[in-house]
């Protein structure tokens, strides 16, 4: 079955730096890579995913990419704010055919973002 | 207006004890999920249905038995508890398919956090 590896565990980083999460998967067959933010207290909630057929995907301050080749892919949140402080799930999974969603999560990384 | 909802957010009981946990998605989605988080926060799949039959069903005790009595809703139940039950339990829907593309992104609930004494 599919393993993902994520790292950091935990980061720390100063309002206005960078942060970088990276991940690492198993099973070559997966196709679709979503992170989630998890707050406090809450579910998680998706903030951004990447499919097989791209490289890097944007949106605002949030970015992934994705290495096939080497299986790993990436989150990078520019111009860190307070409200980003929480926990980030990278997910990796076959979208299609029978696997019918099923993901597989990373370990999270807790990311604390200090004024 | 909450799209995926789960009562009841917190249960505290005994070992031994039978209880459940219910969900329901008013996104009009077709496949719903249970995830266990634990204490280190590591989420795990442990069911998936799909238009209200089992499609995913981890390695999970037998004690663990979800039931889905139609596409919106799906509850877990939980026989002879166990210390080690205790953990954050996430209902998540997705539609997985329609028409001609697939719309992979799972929503979750709240969650329930289940402590067992």
């Amino acid at each position: 079955g599919e393993n993902v590896e994520q790292h950091p565990s935990t980061l720390s980083v100063q309002e206005g730096d960078s942060a970088v999460i990276k991940c690492t998967y198993s099973d070559s067959a997966s196709n679709y890579f979503p992170w989630y933010k998890q707050e406090l207290g809450k579910g998680p909630q998706l903030i951004i995913d990447i499919r097989s057929n791209v490289g890097e995907k944007k949106d605002q301050r949030i970015a992934v990419t994705l290495n096939k080749t080497a299986k790993h892919f990436s989150l990078h949140i520019t111009e860190t704010q307070p409200e980003d402080s929480a926990v980030y799930f990278c997910a990796a999974g076959y979208a299609g055919g029978t696997s019918y969603g099923k993901l597989t999560f990373g370990q999270g990384t807790i990311l604390t973002v200090h004024p | 207006d909450t799209a995926v909802s789960q009562t009841p957010k917190y249960l505290v009981t005994q070992m031994g004890n039978d209880k459940s946990i219910k969900c329901e998605q008013n996104l009009g989605h077709d496949t719903m999920y249970w995830y266990k988080q634990d204490s280190k926060k590591f989420l795990k799949i442990m069911f998936s249905y799909n238009n209200k039959e089992l499609i995913i069903n981890e390695t999970v005790p037998n004690r663990f038995s979800p039931k889905s009595p139609d596409k919106a809703h799906l509850n877990l139940h939980i026989n002879s508890l166990e210390l080690g039950d205790s953990a954050v339990y996430f209902c998540a829907s997705s539609q997985y398919s329609s028409g001609r593309s697939t719309k992979e992104t799972q929503y979750f609930g709240p969650g329930t956090r289940l402590l067992v004494l």
